[in-house]
């Protein structure tokens, strides 16, 4: 399994847009990018999946440069609500995922 | 669709003790799992089930056993209970674990052992 690195935390102001970068160098080419997002006392839920370029939902938007080893998660406008734990997981599909520790992110009123 | 239920929600074990964790999906997915997560980490897999019968070990299996017995169905047992096991355990599904499939989670159970 590729392994990812990501930032431990972050801070964000209400209403700003948020991008959480998250790395995986050993990336394969049968493998997909996929973020959940866990708030606290819940199970991850997803939020957004790619494999290359750009994915937009109403959630979130997925940015993919063209080396995959890379991605960035980008929230709009975020609220008190998206404050939550992202997870971003690269594999081939959705069994045998590995979680690292996610980035904290904490929106400030 | 009640997606995917879990039960008890926290449980107190002294150690030694046996218990069974329930889990239960009515997606008809093929694919479910077990993860645990303790405070600050991400979840690390425990056991996974390709489908009816078929069983196999994950990141962290010691101390776990799982059966599949029905598609619905994949109870997480823990045979002799350590202070170790203290942890959130999370069950997961999804339809094949094919690609661009995602996990849908429960809502967990919370497991203390005195």
């Amino acid at each position: 399994l590729a392994k990812t690195t990501q930032p431990i935390s972050m801070d964000s102001y209400e209403g700003q847009e948020v991008n959480i970068t998250c790395s995986h160098n050993n990336i394969a080419t049968n493998d997909y990018i996929t973020w959940y997002q866990q708030f606290p006392s819940q199970g991850p839920r997803f939020i957004i999946q790619g494999y290359k370029t750009k994915v937009t939902n109403e959630v979130a938007s997925l940015f993919i440069p063209a080396d995959r080893k890379s991605s960035t998660l980008s929230l709009p406008r975020v609220s008190l609500s998206d404050t939550a734990v992202y997870y971003c997981l690269v594999a081939p599909g959705a069994n045998n995922l590995f979680f690292g520790t996610g980035t904290r992110l904490t929106v400030i009123p | 669709n009640a997606g995917v239920t879990q039960t008890p929600k926290f449980q107190v074990l002294k150690t030694g003790q046996s218990m069974t964790l329930q889990c239960a999906q009515d997606m008809n997915h093929e694919y479910m799992s077990w993860y645990r997560q303790d405070p600050g980490m991400g979840l690390r897999l425990i056991h996974y089930s390709v489908g009816a019968g078929i069983t196999d070990q994950g990141e962290v299996p010691n101390g776990y056993n799982v059966s599949r017995s029905t598609t619905e169905d994949f109870p997480l047992r823990l045979l002799s209970a350590a202070p170790s096991q203290t942890s959130v355990y999370f069950c997961a599904s999804s339809p094949g674990g094919g690609q661009q499939e995602t996990q849908y989670f429960g809502p967990g159970t919370r497991l203390l052992v005195l």
